[in-house]
């Protein structure tokens, strides 16, 4: 199985901040990546797919990177709705990473 | 607009089966441009991949290594849904689970609202 690594595991930040959120996968996935917000009780939201596609309807303010094994999502400016739980998804085999929770510092 | 909606029950003894449905709608579960996952989230296993179910001239499903052996994916034509059946479950099956859609992008774009199925006597 291929593993997908984030970090950090949590990040404290204030809104108008650039944040950034690293996944790693223990093999090259090619581009195979999405990127997606949880908020508590409700299913995950699609933000970014194949690695640096924006899904429809998403903000502008979110972006994502990388090719084979290191990707990024960043968030340009947080915004108080973006407090949340991130997770990657290789969609080679459908591995998750363990998730980053953005916070309030 | 597309909407995957979950059906089930919340409590399931161990060594029974958990069952549980995804309607589908908006789409068709015969779209052979999509495919229907099976996916559960728990405090220790974070989010966890089950399955899939697709339609490409013929059924396929795909199963992680990990339920392989007591899992089934199946389609409904007739209901437009496709079911999720866990065999011989114990508390360790204990997690949200959700449907989600794998739609153009390949991605999960598409995703039930969750069932919290607790396996306990």
């Amino acid at each position: 199985d291929i593993q997908m690594t984030q970090s950090p595991s949590t990040l404290s930040a204030s809104v108008g901040d650039r944040v950034t959120i690293t996944c790693r996968a223990s093999q090259s996935i090619s581009t195979w990546l999405a990127w997606y917000q949880q908020k508590p009780g409700k299913a995950p939201k699609l933000l970014i797919y194949k690695a640096s596609n924006l899904e429809s309807g998403v903000p502008s303010r979110f972006s994502g990177s990388g090719y084979g094994t290191e990707f990024t999502l960043t968030i340009s400016s947080l915004q108080p709705d973006d407090f949340a739980s991130y997770y990657c998804q290789q969609y080679t085999s459908w591995t998750f990473g363990q998730g980053t929770k953005v916070v309030m510092k | 607009q597309e909407q995957l909606q979950q059906s089930g029950p919340g409590l399931v003894k161990p060594s029974q089966t958990l069952s549980l449905t995804c309607v589908i709608s908006g789409d068709s579960v015969s779209n052979t441009r999509a495919a229907w996952h099976w996916v559960r989230q728990s405090p220790s296993r974070g989010l966890e991949w089950l399955g899939r179910t697709y339609y490409n001239s013929r059924w396929y499903s795909d199963y992680a290594l990990s339920v392989r052996s007591r899992i089934a994916i199946n389609p409904d034509t007739s209901k437009n849904h496709f079911s999720l059946d866990l065999l011989s479950v114990t508390p360790g099956d204990t997690a949200v689970y959700y449907c989600a859609r794998a739609g153009g992008s390949d991605a999960f774009d598409i995703w039930g609202q969750g069932t919290m199925v607790t396996v306990s006597s």
